[in-house]
């Protein structure tokens, strides 16, 4: 079964800090990985899309890597604000297994003025 | 707009009573799921379908039901809601299987009393 698993469970910073939200899997048979952000009562929204065969998406101040090998990935925040505050969860498509979806708890993120 | 719709997006209900959170996409997705999301647990996957007819148990189907019997349409169904089935839910659909980007709805909470 896949695990994922999502370090740090949450981060507190002041605003304009670079950051790095980790994720690793431990089946590295996946098919894809995704990047959400979840607000507070809120659906998940997606953020970034690496297909297996990618190393990195961007897409604004966010650049997310993917290393399948290792079964990592990282989601870089650049220039953090305020409105960056959020949930953020990472997702894998177990390539083995069609259909299904297997998400890490998130890492809670708080950037403060 | 581009949408997942969930209804209802508040319910308590009693211990037993049948009830249905209905799920509705606009996008001619193919895949469509249903999440929960507990405290401590993350968001864990229920029921997936891959197209109209098809359906498939995720983690934690004990206690549910799905139909697709059209494309925009995955209702879930509660028989004899428990307690324990206390929860967030979410609808979400993509365009395939295959990892596209997931879009999901605003989330059902539930509580069973």
């Amino acid at each position: 079964k896949q695990e994922v698993t999502q370090i740090p469970a949450a981060l507190s910073v002041p605003e304009g800090e670079n950051l790095v939200l980790n994720c690793s899997f431990t089946d590295s048979a996946i098919y894809n990985l995704q990047w959400f952000r979840q607000d507070p009562g809120k659906g998940l929204t997606s953020l970034l899309l690496i297909q297996s065969s990618q190393r990195e998406q961007t897409s604004g101040r966010l650049n997310a890597s993917l290393d399948k090998s290792s079964g990592r990935s990282t989601l870089y925040i650049a220039a953090s604000q305020p409105g960056d505050s959020a949930t953020y969860l990472c997702a894998v498509y177990r390539g083995s297994t069609l259909g299904r979806l297997y998400f890490g708890r998130g890492t809670q993120l708080t950037v403060w003025p | 707009e581009a949408q997942v719709t969930q209804n209802p997006r508040y319910l308590i209900t009693v211990t037993g009573k049948k009830l249905t959170v209905t799920c509705s996409q606009n996008m001619n997705h193919e895949y469509m799921s249903w999440y929960r999301q507990d405290p401590g647990l993350g968001l864990r996957q229920i029921y997936y379908s891959m197209n109209v007819e098809v359906t498939d148990k995720g983690d934690v189907p004990e206690g549910y039901k799905v139909s697709r019997k059209e494309k925009r349409n995955f209702p879930l169904i509660l028989e004899s809601p428990s307690p324990n089935q206390t929860s967030l839910y979410f609808c979400a659909s993509s365009l395939s299987w295959e990892g596209n980007t997931i879009y999901f709805g605003e989330g059902s909470w539930l509580t069973v009393v």
